[in-house]
C-alpha cells in the first residue's frame, strides 16, 4: 500500500538530547514537509523540501534540522536548541508543482522532560 | 504574509443536523487554493474538500460543501446530515498557487456530533 509512515508514534527524550523523527513515503512524491502541532493550535510549517538535496526553512525552523538525501525520506532532527520541543509532529508529501494536495502521515508525539 | 482565522473554537450539534464552520483569510494573492482538513481522534489529517480561487462554483463532496466568498475572503464548510464519525477537529488552510506549496492553517474548530 502506498502511503507515508512516521516512526515512532510516541517518543520520549530527556532535555538536552537531540532526537530524530523519521518520515518515509512510497508515493513517489517530489515534495515533503514537516509541521508542528501544539494543543489548541493549527499546524505550523517547520521545513520543506521540493527536491532531493534541497530544502527550505518554514515559519518555525529554529532549533530544527533536516536532510533530504533520498526522495523517499525526509528525517527531522529536533536539537537541544529548540526551547519547547514537546509537540505533535506531522510529515506530509505532495507531487510538487503538478499537484497541490498534501498527504499526511500519522504523526509522532514527542515528549521532552 | 497570509493568515487564516477560525473564530469558532468549539461547536456541537445533534446527529443528522446541518452545521457550518467559519473561516476567513487574509491575502494579497489573486490565485490560491483553500482547503478543509479533518483531524479525528486518531490525529490523522484527512483532506475533506478543496476550492480553487479561480473557480466561482462552490466545491461539494457528498455531504460536505463550501461557501466561497472571494471578495469577503470567507470560506465556510457546511456539513449536512451530520454523522457521529464527523466528530473531529476541522482545519481551514490556504496555499498560494505559485511558488512553494506551503499550507497555512487556521487554529481549528473542534466539532462534536451528539447522538
Amino acid at each position: 500500500d502506498g502511503g507515508i509512515t512516521q516512526s515512532p508514534k510516541y517518543l520520549f527524550r530527556k532535555e538536552g538530547q537531540n532526537v530524530t523523527l523519521s518520515c518515509e513515503q512510497n508515493l513517489n512524491h517530489d515534495a515533503m514537509y514537516w509541521y508542528r502541532q501544539d494543543p489548541g493550535q493549527g499546524l505550523r510549517l517547520i521545513y520543506y523540501s521540493q527536491i532531493v538535496n534541497d530544502f527550505q526553512k518554514g515559519d518555525i525552523a529554529e532549533g530544527y534540522s533536516v536532510s533530504r538525501e533520498k526522495k523517499e525520506s525526509f528525517p527531522l532532527t529536533v536539537t537541544s536548541a529548540q526551547k519547547n520541543p514537546t509537540a505533535f509532529y506531522l510529515c506530509a508529501s505532495s507531487m510538487g508543482d503538478s499537484s497541490y494536495e498534501q498527504y499526511f502521515g500519522p504523526g509522532t508525539r514527542l515528549t521532552v522532560t | 504574509a497570509q493568515t487564516v482565522t477560525q473564530s469558532q473554537p468549539e461547536m456541537s450539534v445533534q446527529e443528522a443536523e446541518t452545521v457550518t464552520l467559519s473561516c476567513t483569510y487574509d491575502t494579497s494573492e489573486n490565485n490560491y487554493y483553500l482547503f478543509w482538513y479533518k483531524q479525528p481522534p486518531s490525529r490523522q489529517m484527512i483532506l475533506v474538500i478543496r476550492q480553487e480561487a479561480y473557480k466561482q462554483q462552490n466545491a461539494t463532496e457528498n455531504r460536505f460543501s463550501v461557501n466561497f466568498q472571494k471578495a469577503a475572503k470567507s470560506f465556510s464548510l457546511k456539513i449536512s446530515d451530520s454523522q457521529l464519525g464527523d466528530t473531529a477537529m476541522y482545519f481551514c488552510a490556504f496555499m498560494k498557487q505559485w511558488g512553494a506549496q506551503k499550507l497555512v492553517f487556521g487554529q481549528g474548530t473542534r466539532l462534536t456530533i451528539n447522538p
